[in-house]
Order: structure tokens, then C-alpha cells, then sequence
């Protein structure tokens, strides 16, 4: 099993600029969550999924937007990049007790 | 709203030194609780948890005790490996089972030879 899998790992983007970050797992789980990491800030809930169909917003939803039209599928859309936005996002799909993580993706926003 | 509090790193330890990184959290009711480490360039894996009130959780050496009474949830190694070094996370679910979690800010361990 893959697990969950985040791509790009990388990317640069000019202030409003748009793009989507893809998350995918194939565990079957029902929940699925983005989250950016800033440092000495811990990682803070961006939107989260109980299930195909339902998205809900977190702590720090501003400039997101997420669907959620499969299981296995969570892509994160920003809107109009702005250099706020640069961090580090995790994608995480979680059944249970224990939530699994992707390895990330680095946005830099310029 | 739910929150968790943990001590600012960097910990530089020698290895086989004992090792304790504090957190304490606020939230009602009974919430689960957490530590995930993140090794450079990964993302976060569940280490332990405890579910209730005097639960102690341990793995790969690691053992933290759920303290209602203090609110705590300390994480604790007997002796630290170079191995262990990477930034270690406290987090809590507001209910059993519970879809959200609550980080802390982060402790970044460095063991040294």
C-alpha cells in the first residue's frame, strides 16, 4: 500500500497565482484532513472530510478550497497564492485512533 | 477551544541520556492524546497514545502517562539514540476516536554521539 501520496513536493508560485496540491490515499478511510506546518506553530487544520461529499472547515480556512468527490481524493485549491501562504502542507487520512500522513509539500509563495 | 502547550526546543541530548519533553493540554471532557514524531523530509507518524485517565502509552522505548489531574501528557526515554533525533509532537482528539486533531507547537530532539 502507498498510503497516502502528496504531490508536488516542491513548488514555487508568484503571489496570485493558483494551484491545486493533490493528496490521495488508498486505505479506504473515511477522513481526510490538510494541515500546514509553520514553524514553532505546531500544525494547524486547514479543512477536513468525514466522507465523499462532505468537506468542513478548520482552524485556518482562509485562501483554501477543498472538494472531495472520491475516497481516495483530496485536493487543496489556493485561490490566489500570497506569500502568507508559504509553509509546509500535509495531507492526512486517519480511520480510528491513528492518522496517516503524507511526506509533504513545500510551498514558497513570491 | 482545545489546546496544547509543549516545551520549546531545540533538546540537545547526549546519547543514552534520559530524555523528557513536558506537554500539558486544555479541553473539556476526556480527550485522547498523542505524541507523533517527524523525522527530516517525512511526515508525522503516530509513536503512542492514550486513550483515558491513567493510560500509559509506549513504544519503541518511548512511554508517556495520560494525568487528568495535571493535564499532562509528558514523553519520556530511558536513553535517547542518535536515531531519535527529529521534532516530536503532542496532540489531542476531543473524543474517543475523535476525526480532529490538536497539535502542539513541536519540540525538535538532536542527539549527539
Amino acid at each position: 500500500n502507498a498510503g497516502v501520496t502528496q504531490t508536488p513536493k516542491f513548488q514555487v508560485l508568484k503571489t496570485g497565482q493558483s494551484m491545486t496540491l493533490q493528496c490521495a490515499q488508498d486505505m479506504n478511510h473515511e477522513y481526510m484532513s490538510w494541515y500546514r506546518q509553520d514553524p514553532g506553530m505546531g500544525l494547524r487544520l486547514i479543512h477536513y472530510s468525514v466522507g465523499a461529499g462532505i468537506t468542513d472547515q478548520g482552524e485556518v480556512p482562509n485562501g483554501y478550497n477543498v472538494s472531495r468527490s472520491t475516497t481516495e481524493d483530496f485536493p487543496l485549491r489556493l485561490l490566489s497564492a500570497a506569500p502568507s501562504q508559504t509553509s509546509v502542507y500535509f495531507c492526512a487520512s486517519k480511520q480510528g485512533y491513528e492518522a496517516f500522513f503524507g511526506q509533504g509539500t513545500r510551498l514558497t509563495v513570491v | 477551544g482545545d489546546s496544547v502547550t509543549q516545551m520549546e526546543g531545540p533538546v540537545t541530548l547526549s546519547e543514552e541520556a534520559f530524555l523528557t519533553i513536558n506537554c500539558t493540554y486544555t479541553a473539556t471532557g476526556y480527550p485522547s492524546l498523542f505524541w507523533y514524531v517527524q523525522y527530516p523530509g517525512e511526515g508525522l507518524q503516530l509513536l503512542l497514545k492514550a486513550t483515558k485517565a491513567d493510560d500509559k502509552g509506549s513504544n519503541k522505548g518511548f512511554e508517556a502517562t495520560y494525568r487528568k489531574e495535571t493535564t499532562s501528557f509528558h514523553l519520556e526515554k530511558g536513553s535517547v539514540q542518535v536515531s531519535d533525533s527529529a521534532v516530536y509532537f503532542c496532540a489531542l482528539s476531543p473524543n474517543n476516536a475523535g476525526n480532529m486533531l490538536t497539535f502542539g507547537g513541536g519540540t525538535r530532539l538532536m542527539v549527539k554521539p
